[in-house]
């Protein structure tokens, strides 16, 4: 099986601040790497497939880049509603997902 | 709009059985590939089994296998688990996710608010 892992798993910053968030995968999963946010009480939602494309209606500010087994998730100016639980997940194979970045508030 | 809503789920004991449902609607249900994904009290999302768009293939996570079987009803638009053999450390949320295909490429587009499993005597 693929294991995926995060780091870090948790980070606090301020509002403007540019975050990276990096998933990394135990074998190469080509681009086959999508990116979710989850908020407290709330499903998760689809941000990033494909390693970098960024989905409609997603802010700007969000986008993502890698290749085979390295990747990372940016915010470019963080925002108070990007307060949220960040998760890689691989479905290069049967999908699973990483184990989660908590981004709070410095 | 796309809405998926799950139902069936609650408390029931340890080695018991449970039926979860999803009614999709706002899409053409027969055209995707769904799946569940579960997420314990505090914990991160983990994968619990998929199902193609013509049920013609089915998979399920190492820790579910054997107990766990995913179906679906294209004429209802639904998606449904059967549970069986019920284990404490199934407790979770348990949600309903669309599959969105870009080329090659899988991700999970649409997710319900989930229904929530409490296994426990």
């Amino acid at each position: 099986d693929i294991q995926m892992t995060q780091s870090p798993s948790s980070l606090s910053a301020s509002v403007g601040d540019r975050v990276t968030i990096t998933c990394r995968a135990g074998q190469s999963i080509s681009s086959y790497l999508n990116w979710y946010q989850q908020k407290p009480g709330k499903a998760p939602k689809l941000l990033i497939y494909a390693a970098s494309t960024l989905r409609g209606g997603v802010p700007s500010r969000f986008s993502g880049s890698g290749s085979g087994t390295d990747f990372t998730l940016t915010i470019s100016s963080l925002q108070p509603e990007d307060f949220a639980t960040y998760y890689c997940q691989q479905t290069y194979s049967t999908p699973l997902f990483g184990p989660g970045t908590k981004v709070d508030i410095k | 709009e796309v809405q998926l809503v799950e139902s069936g789920g609650g408390l029931v004991q340890p080695g018991r059985s449970l039926r979860l449902s999803c009614a999709a609607s706002g899409f053409t249900f027969d055209d995707y590939a769904m799946h569940w994904v579960r997420q314990a009290p505090g914990k991160g999302l983990e994968w619990v089994s998929g199902i193609t768009s013509n049920s013609d293939s089915t998979g399920y996570a190492d820790s579910v296998k054997g107990r766990f079987t995913i179906s679906r009803d294209n004429a209802k638009s639904s998606l449904h688990l059967q549970m069986n053999s019920l284990r404490a450390e199934d407790t979770a949320l348990y949600y309903c996710t669309k599959e969105f295909n870009y080329g090659d490429f899988r991700s999970f587009d649409y997710w319900g608010q989930g229904t929530r499993v409490t296994v426990s005597a």
